[in-house]
């Protein structure tokens, strides 16, 4: 597609209850990554895909946050047993070649509320 | 801990009023610096990429420039219009990192 799209737009989840969120990256784009933003902070690193190999994870806060990327186009994050410290943006990004030299491509990011 | 810094957190000003908010980064390490401008309810736009010290770069009224040696950067917009308002992030990438390191953004009111 012409641009990095994630669904839903919005969620709303009940504490305790299992989430799925999906980007779907800009077709041939080798790099996706995953943030999330919380309110009154800048984006936070999760994960960052080079095809299909998650490359590093370091950023996902605990083993209830899990993602995949198994055919390297569109990516899933899951989120299991969400407790409200999780609800925050979740922007995914994608880009042509790793440590490219021009911006990344965001989505509009999926609004997660935990209630 | 590679920490990015932004200020002002905030920002209101009158429309043709001219603006420059800074970003503040690690100077070892350095690979690039981007900066992005996100309205509320669309996706974060790329505004400039930027590798060399000493770099600046314009778009339109939007211009940036670059210190590596001090770990600072400038954004500057001339004379601000309503359309301008929206959050401004920059984010630095490091040599041995696959990841950009977000500062916390400016938030841009421009009142007409």
């Amino acid at each position: 597609g012409a641009g990095v799209s994630q669904s839903p737009r919005y969620k709303v989840a009940k504490r305790g209850q299992d989430v799925a969120l999906r980007c779907d990256p800009i077709s041939g784009h080798v790099s996706l990554f995953w943030y999330q933003q919380a309110l009154g902070q800048g984006p936070e690193f999760l994960t960052y895909f080079q095809n299909e190999a998650q490359l590093d994870k370091s950023g996902l806060p605990s083993d209830r946050f899990f993602a995949e990327r198994p055919e390297g186009s569109v990516s899933t994050l899951k989120i299991q047993r969400t407790q409200q410290e999780d609800s925050a943006v979740y922007l995914c990004a994608s880009s042509s070649i790793p440590r490219q030299t021009y911006g990344y491509t965001f989505g509009s990011g999926t609004r997660l509320t935990v209630v | 801990i590679l920490n990015v810094e932004q200020s002002p957190q905030s920002l209101h000003v009158q429309e043709g009023d001219s603006t420059n908010f800074t970003c503040s980064f690690p100077s070892s390490n350095f690979y690039a610096l981007h900066w992005y401008r996100w309205e509320t309810a669309k996706s974060p736009e790329a505004l400039f990429v930027m590798t060399l010290n000493g770099d600046e770069k314009k778009k339109g009224r939007i211009s940036a420039t670059l210190n590596t040696k001090e770990g600072y950067s400038y954004l500057y917009i001339k004379g601000s219009q309503p359309e301008d308002s929206a959050t401004y992030l920059c984010a630095f990438f490091y040599n041995q990192g696959g990841k950009l390191i977000f500062g916390q953004g400016t938030e841009l009111s421009v009142k007409p």
